[in-house]
């Protein structure tokens, strides 16, 4: 059974730095793009950007790119999205997603991880 | 940057039949855009319906089924029930990886 897991809830201060975990199990972990998928409290989702693992080809929305920085560390199944410098408009919860077969679409979904920034 | 849209709001009487759209704020949606589908209940993480214009996913009845209508891609549920009541996410590929989610439409059943 494909499964994503994320890592628990965070709650950090503005300018403190954040990586946040993605592990795969129950398929080949470095042959499927990893993306991630933002959603601020009460809004839509948002497309940030994605991994393959096998080789750590990354793609990021424009509106992300320099903002976060996705990872993967395919010797244990697991992607990460990185802050180096959080602010309170980061505060929302992050979905790291498989995509499919072809890569356009997302088939599965982890169960998210709810990251608050505050002072 | 390229917007997709949705509509913001819909409602459907219970055994009735809705479709949401998804279109493009300049040019027309076509399958090559592979357009997908998603559902998510508050409090959840969203669920995947319909990719690749109109394969559904796993486990998906096939009250929900996707297609091109116009300029637009399209979601139709047929016989909607009480617990299709959620909001609705298309996603548009845009090539070279990138992805951009639509604005999402909130669905109501009553």
């Amino acid at each position: 059974e494909v499964q994503l897991g994320q890592s628990g809830a965070e709650m950090k201060k503005p300018g403190e730095s954040l990586k946040i975990s993605c592990e795969g199990s129950g398929y080949t972990f470095s042959s499927y793009w990893i993306g991630w998928v933002r959603q601020m409290p009460g809004k839509g989702l948002e497309w940030m950007g994605i991994i393959y693992p096998a080789d750590s080809d990354t793609r990021y929305s424009p509106s992300f790119e320099g903002q976060v920085t996705i990872s993967a560390d395919k010797s244990i199944d697991t992607a990460y999205l990185q802050w180096s410098s959080l602010k309170a408009s980061d505060t929302a919860i992050y979905y790291c997603v498989r995509h499919g077969r072809p890569s356009t679409y997302f088939d599965f979904w982890g169960q998210g991880t709810l990251v608050t920034v505050s002072s | 940057q390229t917007v997709v849209t949705q509509e913001p709001s819909f409602s459907v009487s219970p055994g009735g039949t809705v479709t949401l759209t998804c279109g493009l704020s300049s040019g027309s949606v076509s399958t090559s855009y592979y357009p997908s589908w998603y559902q998510q209940t508050p409090g959840q993480a969203p669920r995947t319906l319909i990719y690749s214009t109109n394969t559904r996913s796993s486990g998906v009845p096939d009250r929900f089924s996707g297609s091109i209508l116009g300029n637009k891609a399209a979601l139709t549920i047929t016989g909607a029930q009480a617990d299709d009541e959620s909001d609705y996410y298309c996603v548009l590929y845009m090539g070279r990886g990138i992805s951009v989610f639509g604005g999402g439409t909130k669905l109501t059943v009553l």
